[in-house]
């Protein structure tokens, strides 16, 4: 049972545009978001969070939207960078217990010149 | 670098031997979990600790797994009797206790392959 869902394997965006990267979750338990960046050979890397009192965080090119109601976060990047261009998994936890994060199943983003 | 550090980085073994990889935290993390990630999947819990208490083992953690951490610094995780079906990118993290902040740092991870 996949409780963080992310639906789209791969997005391609124009360097300069902005990126969106969706992710949906089924576990109301879950209260606590991140979203992590992985490049080929590396652990993953914390990038951004927001717990479930918020519905937005904001972080330089990088901002997370979460709706609630619907289970359902974003990540925005702004303006996109060929750096950017990496595996982008999102992650969740219950603050109760904090001691695990349940992760998706990734979107690679490819920057384009 | 103070990052979290893995050893080894890959490992080849056969089916039936036993391998143990390393995990060294962050040093003031009091926090350390073990995922595991295979091929078009995210990591998935395994195990965490908390100081050198193991708090929690995920269904995933057969009894050929097993985990430590000796007074709450560095980890080991064994596998026993490895099958092919352990063949997976082992991720360690920590993470310092914090009410408002559950970020974890991971490691680059260990690739083991069994053949």
């Amino acid at each position: 049972d996949q409780q963080v869902k992310q639906n789209s394997p791969s997005l391609s965006v124009q360097e300069g545009r902005i990126s969106i990267l969706n992710c949906d979750y089924t576990n109301s338990m879950f209260d606590y978001f991140l979203w992590y960046k992985k490049y080929p050979a590396e652990g993953p890397t914390f990038l951004i969070s927001i717990s479930s009192i918020k519905d937005k965080n904001e972080d330089g090119r990088f901002t997370v939207f979460l709706n609630k109601s619907a289970k359902h976060l974003s990540l925005h990047i702004v303006p996109s960078q060929p750096g950017d261009s990496a595996v982008y998994f999102c992650a969740a936890s219950e603050t109760g217990t904090a001691s695990k994060l349940t992760f998706g199943t990734g979107t690679r983003l490819q920057v384009t010149l | 670098d103070t990052g979290v550090s893995q050893n080894p980085r890959h490992k080849i073994t056969k089916r039936g031997q036993n391998v143990t990889f390393r995990c060294d935290p962050i040093s003031e993390h009091n926090r350390l979990y073990w995922y595991r990630q295979t091929l078009g999947q995210g990591p998935e819990f395994l195990t965490y600790f908390q100081n050198e208490a193991q708090l929690e083992k995920s269904r995933l953690l057969s009894d050929r797994f097993s985990a430590e951490r000796p007074k709450g610094s560095f980890s080991t995780l064994e596998i026993q009797r490895t099958e092919q079906g352990d063949s997976a990118m082992y991720l360690c993290a920590s993470s310092l206790a914090l009410d408002y902040s559950y970020e974890q740092y991971f490691g680059p991870g260990t690739r083991l392959t069994v053949t």
